[in-house]
């Protein structure tokens, strides 16, 4: 069974602060790695991609890969009120064609950023 | 370019009624994605289409059916609903990023069936 892992939160972060975000995923041949933010009542919306070990910078998101610990993490740097929603934490099963048939996704963790 | 558009966006069905969710997206993707979310449960992947003519069950396919009508168009069909399909529904359509596929979401249909 393919397991994606989130702590579901609510995670807390106050105006201006970094918020962490984690994942851990059970498949070690996993390939691609995708963070989407759901605000509520509201279809998922792709922010990060990241398919090889290390870090990868979008504005102020920051997705790190770590595959030896299986692990994926979303870092928001002067997190605003904003950025308060669920985010979703998504792996592309291997064998799946880079992901051509779907992806497995986390429950989510539920940020709040505290004005 | 409107992206990937569902119809409806609500819909109250009875037990045993049967309805189709409409998809559409204008994007030119090859694959199109069929997912429900539910409290706790997170999102699941139903069915899916690699491509146009290609259907394929994913993690929860039992109570659907789907139709790849041509390339822009994907429609899930309920046979006879049960309160268990009682869910939001998802179409996701996806774009080739070099070896991978990133999906885009429509922005879903809240069934309820009573």
């Amino acid at each position: 069974q393919k397991e994606v892992e989130q702590n579901s939160g609510p995670l807390s972060v106050p105006e201006g602060a970094i918020a962490s975000l984690n994942c851990t995923y059970s498949d070690r041949v996993s390939q691609s790695f995708f963070w989407y933010r759901q605000y509520s009542g509201k279809s998922p919306e792709l922010i990060m991609s990241i398919y090889s070990n290390g870090d990868k910078e979008d504005g102020r998101f920051t997705a790190q890969l770590n595959k030896a610990s299986q692990y994926v993490s979303l870092l928001i740097r002067d997190s605003q009120p904003s950025d308060s929603a669920t985010y979703l934490c998504a792996v592309t099963p291997p064998g799946s064609g880079g992901g051509a048939d779907g992806l497995t996704f986390g429950k989510g963790t539920h940020l709040i950023i505290q004005p | 370019n409107a992206g990937v558009t569902q119809t409806p966006k609500f819909q109250v069905l009875k037990t045993g009624q049967s309805m189709t969710l409409q998809c559409a997206q204008d994007m030119n993707h090859n694959s199109m994605y069929w997912y429900r979310q539910d409290p706790g449960m997170g999102l699941r992947l139903i069915y899916y289409s690699a491509s146009e003519g290609t259907t394929d069950k994913g993690e929860v396919p039992n109570g659907y059916n789907v139709s790849r009508l041509n390339k822009r168009e994907f429609s899930l069909r309920l046979e006879s609903a049960a309160p268990s399909q009682t869910s939001v529904y998802f179409c996701a359509s996806s774009e080739e990023a070099g070896a991978y596929y990133e999906q885009y979401f429509g922005p879903g249909t809240r069934l309820t069936v009573t």
